[in-house]
């Protein structure tokens, strides 16, 4: 099946520092990928669906200030979660598919803690 | 999309089928089902979908009955590497439908040895 790449698998950072992770994909071009947050014991949260070449669009109530997200090829979504506070620490999961129609392909994720 | 119903956690012997039921009363003609699991601080991994009849691939089945308000997913032969939360997601197929994907609480199956 197709291949989603997240980068880093873990970070830490300090508050109020800004932190960039990686969504790649591998073997498909995805002009859209979509961006996920998950606090333990808790399903996944879609955040924002990430368009390449245009403005991504975020779920209600997701401040798009505080997450910037760039998708600026076919291959490759970030998320800039920008001066990160304790409460900001989340698993990141990133997710893409080959077309509309498919099944999507989830990253392994990102653990960022804020100390 | 529809919104699914999920028991919130269940058990299953090691060997033994597991079958995890999905409740999806409001879903549409042109709604898919999906599967999906998770394992522990892992992305989710993909098992199976369908829109009407009953699939089967190497990972599990999906029985999808007649008025479509209802799926199951069953592990023929659960191992312990099953354990897992598993989500069943009905989103709209096909055209510019944006592909997203809701997640539910999903059910916490636990394989016993």
């Amino acid at each position: 099946g197709a291949v989603v790449s997240q980068h880093p698998s873990r970070v830490i950072c300090k508050s109020g520092t800004s932190v960039k992770i990686e969504c790649r994909s591998l073997d498909f071009q995805a002009t859209t990928m979509f961006w996920y947050r998950q606090f333990p014991k808790q399903s996944l949260m879609l955040m924002a669906t990430s368009n390449e070449g245009s403005k991504a669009t975020y779920e209600q109530g997701v401040e798009k200030d505080k997450f910037l997200i760039n998708h600026a090829s076919l291959t490759l979504s970030t998320l800039t979660v920008t001066s990160a506070h304790p409460e900001d620490s989340s698993f990141y999961i990133c997710s893409a598919s080959p077309s509309t129609n498919e099944k999507l392909f989830f990253g392994s994720g990102t653990q960022l803690s804020v100390l | 999309d529809a919104k699914t119903t999920q028991p919130t956690s269940m058990d299953c012997a090691e060997g033994r089928a597991a079958n995890l039921p999905c409740n999806h009363s409001t879903i549409s003609g042109n709604e898919y089902v999906y599967w999906y699991r998770q394992i522990h601080s892992q992305g989710p991994q993909y098992i199976i979908h369908g829109l009407k009849n009953n699939e089967t691939n190497e990972m599990a089945s999906l029985i999808i009955t007649e008025d479509r308000k209802s799926s199951t997913l069953i592990l023929p032969h659960a191992t312990l590497r099953d354990t897992a939360v598993y989500y069943c997601i009905v989103r709209v197929g096909g055209g510019n439908t944006g592909n997203q994907f809701y997640f539910g609480t999903g059910t916490s199956l636990t394989v016993i040895p």
